[in-house]
């Protein structure tokens, strides 16, 4: 079943307590994204990749950090939550080969900073 | 920044009504609009990306209608159901974003039987 993935679905943790979001994609997708959702604001892309060694900034990049060494797989880490970054992240991956590509959403997860 | 405006924000319909909602999105440069549902607890899922001037798109109960010169389309649901029930959210994809979507705030849609 092509489906994206991610890892932990909640998480409560402590300001400073460096954590990771896994996020995983069956399609063999080129194009993944991190996205946060907060009441009012709508979706914001945090980061963007294109490919495998390949990522850049989105709207809200600050306080996250990312890598792409394999191309199934794209973590989202946070160095020094603060209780700013709590909010529902989703993964989302895409085919790079269309302009007009479906993005195909992880499941969410909801963190919490305390 | 480039901004898309859905509307209504949310919306209140009896089971068998026929609804419809509104997205603006900038009609310069355009390359593409996405439509999602977004069910509570769950994760958005596609409706339909278009991406020509007076594209019409079906999937069930569910249409869309896109008007790129002006810069606006339209969800309709024929029929609504309580399963009908969700946030739409809509998206666009214009030249110079860098391949980055621009999201609304989506429109609440609740169906009571």
């Amino acid at each position: 079943e092509a489906q994206v993935t991610q890892n932990p679905r909640y998480l409560i943790t402590v300001t400073g307590k460096k954590l990771t979001v896994t996020c995983s994609q069956n399609m063999n997708h080129e194009y993944m994204s991190w996205y946060r959702q907060d009441p009012g604001l709508g979706l914001r892309q945090i980061y963007y990749s294109m490919n495998v060694e390949v990522t850049d900034k989105g709207d809200v990049p600050e306080g996250y950090k990312v890598s792409r060494k394999e191309k199934r797989n794209f973590p989202l880490i946070l160095e020094s939550p603060s209780p700013n970054q709590t909010s529902l992240y989703f993964c989302a991956s895409s085919s790079q080969r269309l302009l007009s590509e479906t993005q195909y959403f992880g499941p969410g997860t909801r963190l919490l900073v305390l | 920044i480039l901004n898309v405006e859905q509307s209504p924000q949310s919306l209140h319909v009896q089971e068998g009504d026929s609804t419809n909602f509104t997205c603006s999105f900038p009609s310069s440069n355009f390359y593409a609009l996405h439509w999602y549902r977004w069910e509570t607890a769950k994760s958005p899922e596609a409706l339909f990306v278009m991406t020509l001037n007076g594209d019409e798109k079906k999937k069930g109960r569910i249409s869309a209608t896109l008007n790129t010169k002006e810069g606006y389309s339209y969800l309709y649901i024929k029929g609504s159901q309580p399963e009908d029930s969700a946030t739409y959210l809509c998206a666009s994809l214009n030249a110079g974003n860098n391949r980055k979507l621009i999201w609304g705030l989506g429109t609440s849609l609740a169906v009571n039987p």
